[in-house]
């Protein structure tokens, strides 16, 4: 089965305000991770990485954490816009061995104004 | 625009056609991944390309799927006989990396698949 999943399939936020979009994963040996936001119709698009032998990477106006004791990973949106609205998937290296990356199911954030 | 570009961006096959997709990768860039993508879904991995090898097809299906990254010209991912479960995204992505440690994938907006 998957080894990413995400807890929340839609998050709903106001403009202005943070938001956090959580991710899990089940193979403590996946040694890099990366973020990305797909818009409608569009493809994935970077947002920011983090290996694993970090805790917190931050970018602008994003910040992702990484909890290997608990094998969780979350991005930190901050002031959030309406721009912002959008599918956020979590993906991993799983083999060290290979290039693929493993998605998971995604997260849709919805920014009211 | 240097990014990846794909095309066409929409294919209408009917069942038992042949499906082309075409990826033509950042500037630079000498890696290529095919993942496909179904609605409400997150990308699945199915191959990963280098010019004229490739690396890895272990998410490509055994059979009517193939791919190619040919020394000149964009990667090309087949679909022959195309059934209306082919109906998907089609996404290539692109890195620099070499041997060194995976990195950051760039991905083209897709090829949406629709298998009449």
């Amino acid at each position: 089965g998957e080894s990413v999943g995400l807890h929340l399939p839609t998050l709903s936020v106001q403009e202005g305000d943070n938001s956090i979009i959580n991710c899990a994963y089940s193979n403590s040996a996946s040694d890099y991770f990366i973020w990305y936001k797909q818009e409608s119709g569009k493809g994935p698009q970077f947002i920011i990485d983090i290996r694993s032998n970090m805790d917190k990477r931050q970018g602008q106006r994003v910040t992702v954490l990484l909890n290997k004791t608990v094998k969780h990973l979350s991005l930190q949106i901050a002031a959030t816009q309406p721009g912002d609205s959008a599918v956020y998937f979590c993906a991993e290296n799983i083999d060290t061995g290979r290039r693929a990356l493993t998605f998971g199911s995604g997260t849709r954030l919805q920014v009211q104004p | 625009n240097a990014g990846v570009m794909q095309n066409p961006r929409h294919l209408v096959r009917r069942r038992g056609q042949e499906a082309r997709l075409r990826c033509s990768p950042m500037k630079g860039h000498s890696h290529v991944y095919w993942y496909r993508q179904l609605p409400e879904e997150g990308l699945k991995f199915m191959v990963y390309l280098q010019k004229e090898n490739i690396i890895d097809e272990s998410g490509m299906p055994k059979e009517r799927f193939s791919a190619e990254f040919p020394k000149e010209g964009p990667s090309i991912l087949r679909i022959q006989q195309v059934v209306r479960g082919d109906s998907a995204a089609y996404f290539c992505a692109s890195s620099g990396y070499g041997d060194s440690k995976i990195g950051e994938q760039f991905f083209g907006p897709g090829t949406r698949l629709t298998v009449l």
